[in-house]
């Protein structure tokens, strides 16, 4: 059984089209997360929700949108595509939003070619 | 949150034990030392985590002075498999927990 994952695992498109990532975990986790890891493969966090509710939002741009409708999914739309947002993007998720002995537990990725 | 520094690349053999050192010299009281595996095209997986002495799992060690200043992860008897990036983490036991990542040491097992 898969903890957390990611559809569609590949994304091809083209510059100013809008894309959805989906994410879902069956761990029970009240808490989910979105990573990009950029072609250096710094790994940079993007948002955090706890219970729905969003809890962190780094400096990321306004065309990337996370909708979460349930504690199990965590999906990210994102508008008119750039070069820029070429990178794998992860999903995690972990049982409560607090504590750093708290483990997140990370889905296969997305891979996404803006061209 | 404190700034971790490891090395950026090491290479060993197959059942050699590998030893990854992070310095950590503005650890936090309430900072968790953290590691974390990424193979290729996979998401991070977690390994260990201690606050001071030594932790041992399944998987690896990892030792930690009294100063917490740094850290050793141990992994014994690599195999071709253990070939990833490991990254060391001090994580903060505060709400919104928010795990920031480094550059990580890329670990190269070879035959």
């Amino acid at each position: 059984d898969t903890a957390v994952s990611q559809t569609p695992k590949y994304l091809v498109t083209q510059m100013g089209n809008d894309k959805s990532i989906k994410c879902e975990q069956n761990l029970g986790h009240d808490t989910m997360y979105w990573y990009k890891q950029d072609s250096k493969k710094f790994l940079k966090i993007m948002f955090s929700y706890n219970n729905k509710e969003l809890i962190i939002n780094e400096t990321v741009p306004n065309r990337f949108s996370p909708k979460s409708p349930d504690k199990a999914h965590l999906n990210l739309h994102i508008n008119s595509l750039e070069l820029g947002d070429s990178a794998v993007y992860f999903c995690a998720s972990s049982l409560t939003a607090g504590g750093g002995t708290d483990t997140q537990y990370f889905g296969p990725g997305t891979r996404l070619t803006v061209l | 949150l404190a700034k971790t520094t490891q090395p950026i690349s090491m290479d060993s053999y197959e059942g050699q034990e590998v030893n990854i050192t992070c310095s950590h010299n503005n650890i936090a009281t309430n900072d968790y030392i953290t590691w974390y595996q990424q193979f290729p095209s996979q998401g991070p997986r977690f390994i260990i985590q201690g606050y001071k002495t030594k932790v041992t799992n399944e998987v690896a060690s990892l030792f930690i002075p009294a100063d917490r200043k740094s850290s050793t992860l141990s992994l014994p008897r690599v195999s071709l498999s253990d070939t990833a990036v490991y990254y060391c983490l001090l994580l903060r036991d505060s709400s919104a927990s928010k795990i920031i990542f480094g550059s990580g040491t890329r670990l190269s097992i070879r035959p």
